[in-house]
């Protein structure tokens, strides 16, 4: 079964030093991993997306993510963090590729990242 | 592109009553999943539509159900109401179920059951 686990569910950086929200998947096969961002009181917003291409992967506001097979990990990562990217950070895992064929997303609980000035 | 709508986006309900929630894909998008988000359980799948027929569905009681219309839009619906039903309801939709990569998340229906 695919499983996600964000290591950290709170992370506490200052404004302008880099961020690092860690996540560590279980999969059967081949994976596509996902980092959704939610700020309060808002939808789901995509940040990146991993589908078997490059392992370095670019997203949306300067974040990128590198998956590791070796490793099981897909972090996020971010050089330098702003105040405006407080918020949950969500690792997920498609169900792709079992028997059901279903694009049925599995989410790890979230990781609350929090900026100070 | 217009993106996900759903509708209503709050919404008070009480014990014992049912609910109608109602989600728009995004143009060209034929398959809609539903999750429920509670501070306790996290996201939990609810179940996905393609075609109008339920592909998938997650572990939850009968008291919700889904449907799709021909034009891809969905509708799920709560009956008998429970205090534990209080959630943000997430719709998200995608090119097909085996696109996962395309898949975009609606704002969410925040429903309150007093």
């Amino acid at each position: 079964a695919q499983s996600v686990t964000q290591l950290d569910s709170h992370v506490s950086v200052s404004e302008g030093t880099p961020v690092l929200l860690r996540c560590n998947y279980s999969s059967s096969y081949s994976p596509s991993l996902f980092w959704y961002v939610q700020h309060p009181n808002k939808g789901l917003q995509l940040l990146l997306k991993y589908t078997s291409a490059a392992t370095l992967v670019k997203g949306i506001n300067g974040f990128e993510a590198e998956f590791k097979k070796s490793e099981t990990s897909f972090h996020l990562t971010k050089p330098s963090a702003h105040m405006s990217d407080a918020a949950e950070y969500f690792c997920v895992v498609s169900d792709l590729g079992g028997s059901s064929n279903t694009g049925k997303l599995i989410f790890g609980q979230g990781t609350t990242l929090q900026v100070k000035p | 592109k217009a993106g996900v709508t759903q509708t209503p986006r709050y919404l008070i309900k009480t014990r014992g009553q049912q609910v109608t929630l109602s989600c728009s894909p995004i143009s060209g998008h034929r398959s809609v999943s539903w999750y429920q988000q509670t501070p306790g359980q996290g996201l939990q799948f609810l179940f996905e539509y393609f075609s109008e027929t339920q592909r998938n569905k997650g572990n939850f009681p009968g008291r919700f159900s889904g449907r799709q219309f021909s034009n891809s839009r969905s509708e799920m619906n709560v009956s008998t109401l429970e205090l534990g039903d209080s959630a943000l309801y997430l719709c998200a939709s995608s090119v097909d179920p085996g696109r996962p990569d395309t898949q975009y998340f609606g704002p969410g229906t925040r429903l309150t059951v007093l």
